[in-house]
Order: structure tokens, then sequence, then C-alpha cells
């Protein structure tokens, strides 16, 4: 099993939709979650981090935190063509503060 | 402005030839890392420093060494003992919180 899993996608919603973005991750004591968004050819950039359980919001994006299920997701609200790119999970492991597992990435596309 | 730099941002490398990426920062991070990304793929961790002149491998640390002797460096040579080393390099640094990356390095063999 993956540390960190996402479906590759791509995910394809239309301009003005709700795109949902899902990441499960096997480390039970996982303590900081992470999203990022990569352009293709481009470096990743952080666009959430989220610590406890429930939802955290920022402008058109939300991340949603279920410690007990093991799964964090990003809800990015009136999605953009701009939006396009792939999405990057990424988990601190327990034990390994220092370290940042990411997952593989879902690929998101919106259409004008 | 601060931030993290990495050059050159394309890099050929011939059969045989060791060759050094670099990466500076400017945000007095103390961790400091190096990814590899290929097509379609996530991130893997080569190497990463917590503190001057001390480095830990990572997943995949085979045919790449690093060396960490100023709090604002970490270079990284792809040896060629690496076979494989066409891939997409980020460079990382992070404080207690969050991991900030350079623009990244893209090695390709000739």
């Amino acid at each position: 099993q993956k540390e960190v899993e996402q479906n590759s996608g791509p995910l394809s919603v239309p301009e003005g939709a709700i795109a949902s973005l899902n990441c499960t991750y096997s480390d039970r004591g996982s303590q900081s979650f992470f999203w990022y968004r990569q352009y293709s050819g481009k470096s990743p950039e952080l666009i959430m981090s989220i610590y406890s359980n429930g939802d955290k919001e920022d402008g058109r994006f939300t991340a949603q935190l279920n410690k007990a299920s093991q799964y964090v997701s990003l809800l990015i609200r009136d999605s953009q063509p701009s939006d396009s790119a792939t999405y990057l999970c990424a988990v601190t492991p327990e034990g390994a503060t220092n370290k940042l597992i990411f997952g593989t990435g879902t690929l998101l596309a919106v259409q004008p | 402005d601060g931030g993290i730099t990495q050059s050159p941002k394309y890099l050929f490398r011939k059969e045989g030839q060791n060759v050094t990426l670099s990466c500076e920062q400017n945000l007095n991070h103390d961790a400091m890392y190096w990814y590899r990304q290929d097509p379609g793929q996530g991130l893997r961790l080569i190497y990463y420093s917590q503190i001057v002149n001390d480095f830990q491998k990572g997943d995949i640390a085979e045919g790449y060494s690093v060396s960490r002797e100023k709090k604002e460096s970490f270079p990284l040579t792809v040896t060629s003992a690496q076979k494989n080393p066409t891939a997409f390099y980020l460079c990382a640094s992070r404080d207690p919180g969050t991991m900030a990356f350079g623009a990244g390095t893209r090695l390709s063999v000739l």
C-alpha cells in the first residue's frame, strides 16, 4: 500500500463547478497535511495546509481532514480554467516531522 | 526577495559524467531537501539535511551525493552510478510548517 494515494485523473469539471480532489494516507499518526498545485513544467506551490479535523477555508479553496478515516480532500469552488493543474497531496508521517511524503497527484482539467 | 534558487534550469549529462545541481536559499531555513520527479509521478526524496554538515539519505539516494557546508547551500551531484538520471529535480527548504520549492532543474542524458 502506498503511503499517500491519489487518483491520477484526469478529473474534468466545467468552469464554475466545484472540483473535489481526494487523498488517503496510510500512517494513522500523521499530523500535518498539505495540498500543492503544480502547473505543467513548473515546481509545486503550496495552496493549503491543515492540521486538525474538520474544514479549513481560504478563498475558493477548502481543505477537509478526517483523521479517523485517514482522508484529506480539497474542494475548489467556482473552478476556473487557470485552476487546471496537477494537485499533490503531502503528509508528514508520525515520528518524521522533518519529512514530507507526496502522493502522485491528480490532474484537474477545467473546461471553459 | 526571499526564495530558493536552483541552477541551471536545464542540464545535459554525457555518459560517465558527474554533474552538480545548485540550490541556494535565503529563507534562513534549517532543513533542505532534494526530490526527483519523473513524468506522471509524484516527488521522491533523494537526500535531506536538517543542519549544516549533516544530511540523510532519502528513498532513492543511490547514485547521488550531497554536501551541506553552509546553511544557505545544498548542492546535489548526480554521479555516473545513477544509470537513469533523466528527470526533473526539485530543491526545497522548510521551516517547521511549510515546504517551499525552487523552480527546478531538468536533467537529460546526451
